[in-house]
Parts: C-alpha cells; sequence; structure tokens
C-alpha cells in the first residue's frame, strides 16, 4: 500500500520569502510519481508539479520546485518568493505506477502568507 | 467552458435517500476520477474510468455506492440510502490519453446528509 505523510499541518511564511512544504511517502512500487495540489479556500484542486520517480533531475514550474530525495522518499515542495495569494491548502500525492491512476494524498499543509 | 463541470454544486438530502452526482470531464480526456474529502478522512480514491470501463473500484466504501460512465464521457456517482457519514465533497477529475501526469479536478459537490 502507498501511503504520504505530510508533517506540518500549518505553516506560516512571510511574502517575498521561501518556504519547504515537508512530504514523505511510503511505497514498494519501482515506479511511481509524485504531485503537488493546491487547494485554495475556493476549493478547486490546482494542480502545480509532478515528478517521476525514475527523473534524475527535480522537477521545477516556476516558482515552484520540488525536492526529491528517493533515497530518503521525501519529495519536500519549495516555494520561492511567497506571494499573499500562495495561502492555501497544499496536497502532496503519488500514483503507484508513475501514470496518473489513482492518488493517494497527505492530509495536506496548511500554508498562511503573512505581509 | 474547457474544464471539469460538476452538478449539483450542492446537495442536501435526508438520510435515506438516494442522491446522484454528475461529472463532465473534459472532452477528449479518456480517464476519469472520483474522489471524496470529508474532515476527518482527508482526500479519498473512490474509482476510476478509463473509457467506459472501471479497472479499479476500489476506494468505493460500500455497495451503496455505485458509478457509471457513458459514452466515455459523463459520469454519475449513485449513493443508495444515504447515511449522515455519507457527507463529504465529492470531486471528479479527468485526465488525457496516454496515461498522463496530471488530474484537473472539477470544482466538486458538497453533500450533506441529515
Amino acid at each position: 500500500a502507498q501511503k504520504i505523510t505530510q508533517t506540518q499541518p500549518g505553516m506560516f511564511v512571510q511574502e517575498k520569502e521561501a518556504v519547504t512544504l515537508d512530504c514523505t511517502y511510503d511505497t514498494s512500487d519501482q515506479s511511481y510519481g509524485l504531485f503537488w495540489y493546491k487547494q485554495p479556500s475556493s476549493g478547486e484542486m490546482i494542480f502545480l508539479i509532478y515528478q517521476g520517480s525514475y527523473d534524475e533531475q527535480n522537477a521545477t514550474e516556476g516558482r515552484y520546485s520540488l525536492n526529491f530525495q528517493k533515497a530518503r522518499k521525501s519529495a519536500n515542495l519549495v516555494i520561492s518568493a511567497s506571494q499573499l495569494g500562495d495561502s492555501a491548502m497544499y496536497f502532496c500525492a503519488m500514483s503507484p505506477w508513475g501514470g496518473s491512476e489513482k492518488l493517494v494524498f497527505g492530509k495536506g499543509t496548511k500554508l498562511t502568507v503573512n505581509p | 467552458g474547457a474544464g471539469v463541470s460538476q452538478s449539483p454544486s450542492n446537495k442536501v438530502t435526508e438520510k435515506g435517500k438516494d442522491v446522484e452526482l454528475r461529472c463532465d470531464p473534459i472532452s477528449g480526456h479518456t480517464a476519469l476520477y472520483w474522489y471524496r474529502q470529508s474532515l476527518g478522512q482527508g482526500l479519498e480514491f473512490l474509482i476510476y474510468f478509463q473509457g467506459n470501463s472501471a479497472p479499479d473500484k476500489s476506494g468505493l466504501p460500500s455497495d451503496r455506492f455505485s458509478a457509471e460512465r457513458t459514452g466515455g464521457s459523463v459520469s454519475t456517482l449513485t449513493i443508495q440510502r444515504t447515511q449522515q457519514e455519507d457527507s463529504a465533497v465529492y470531486l471528479c477529475a479527468s485526465s488525457p490519453p496516454p496515461t498522463n501526469n496530471e488530474q484537473f479536478f472539477g470544482p466538486g459537490t458538497r453533500l450533506t446528509v441529515l
């Protein structure tokens, strides 16, 4: 079975600073995908970034980067230059076979960006 | 609209009644997923469709829950004899072929069982 652990129920960051949201995972699969989604208070789930288990380079998408440490089974999300609009719930998820089949989600981290 | 749509956006029902939730995926997306988000359980996978078939329905919590997809497009999630613990936001997502990295989510249906 796959499991995602997000140990930070809430995080605070000052506007324009960087923040790291932690995610560790557990799986016996050799091939898997790791995802981060953002859920603002409006409720929609917004895809942020993807990392495949065989990707050697860390994924980056604009201000988002994924710090992938395969041996430690961690996939932390780094948000650079935080903005007030980044305040939201952030979910780490994985799919067992490296493609977009069912997603297993962590409990989420609530990020608050302070002005 | 180009996104995933779900209806209704809110549904209030009485315990014991049946409800149907609808999902319209993005045109051309062959994969469709249902998830449930509740305060106590977080986000849980319910069922996955590839075309009209459901190769993975392992997340359906009981036989009161069923889903179908017709024409490789619209999907309906049906909950029979609703219980209070069914109260949650039901999210639908779709993704394009081939197996893709990103699932596009709809806005969800908030179900309240009184």
